[in-house]
């Protein structure tokens, strides 16, 4: 099956800890992104990747780093910095720049 | 804000009925598209229109695209309970760096009653 996996689903973490939420897709695609999903809210852009070994920060990218060492993977890290971590965490690729995104299941953070 | 404004916030219909929703916004776009998300899901691509279309059909699903009122609308005709999800537009634009960026809005959040 061709798609994308985000694990774990849920996710519990002290403050102060990083996580590191994973990011795997097979669809070919280039580009990657990260986004943050709030109760009631729409999606915001954290960071995304055009190309492996190449990323931009998005509109909230403060208190996050990721990297991407290889085309199929996106990981995504959110630091102790992050002063409002716990969110519904979503990656989503496409083939082209921003345009038809493929979105994965999602992972929930909880941090206490 | 460069995002779009979806309307109504919220919609009950019953089944079988159509359902209307409505993306506005207040910058110039490239194109605008809708994603569905059932919740605590992901989202799924629904259609893209580009900013030179005017309507675009896929299936149940017509979306319609008013560049001079700067407004999207999307109609989900004869739903089914299966349409109970939230319903986002998003619309790429250009950024003040000059590239592209997708913006989503706060979504409608459709109910089917059976």
């Amino acid at each position: 099956d061709g798609g994308i996996t985000q694990s774990p689903k849920y996710l519990f973490r002290k403050e102060g800890q990083n996580v590191t939420l994973s990011c795997e897709q097979n669809l070919n695609h280039d580009a990657m992104y990260w986004y943050r999903q709030d109760p009631g809210q729409g999606l915001r852009l954290i960071y995304y990747s055009q190309i492996v070994n190449d990323f931009q920060k998005g509109d909230i990218a403060e208190g996050y780093s990721v990297s991407r060492e290889k085309k199929e993977s996106f990981p995504l890290t959110v630091t102790s910095a992050q002063k409002n971590p716990t969110a519904f965490y979503l990656c989503a690729s496409s083939q082209a720049d921003f345009y038809e995104q493929y979105f994965g299941p999602g992972t929930r953070l909880t941090v206490t | 804000s460069q995002q779009g404004e979806e309307d109504p916030q919220a919609l009950s219909i019953q089944e079988g009925e159509n359902a209307t929703m409505n993306c506005s916004y207040k910058t110039s776009i490239n194109n605008l598209q809708w994603y569905r998300q059932n919740s605590g899901r992901g989202l799924v691509h629904l259609i893209l229109i580009r900013s030179n279309e005017r309507e675009k059909h896929s299936g149940r699903l017509r979306v319609t695209l008013d560049t001079s009122k700067k407004s999207s609308s999307l109609l989900i005709t004869a739903s089914r309970a299966a349409d109970t999800a939230s319903y986002f537009c998003a619309l790429t634009l250009i950024s003040n760096f000059g590239n592209e960026k997708l913006t989503f809005g706060t979504g409608t959040r459709l109910t089917i009653i059976p």
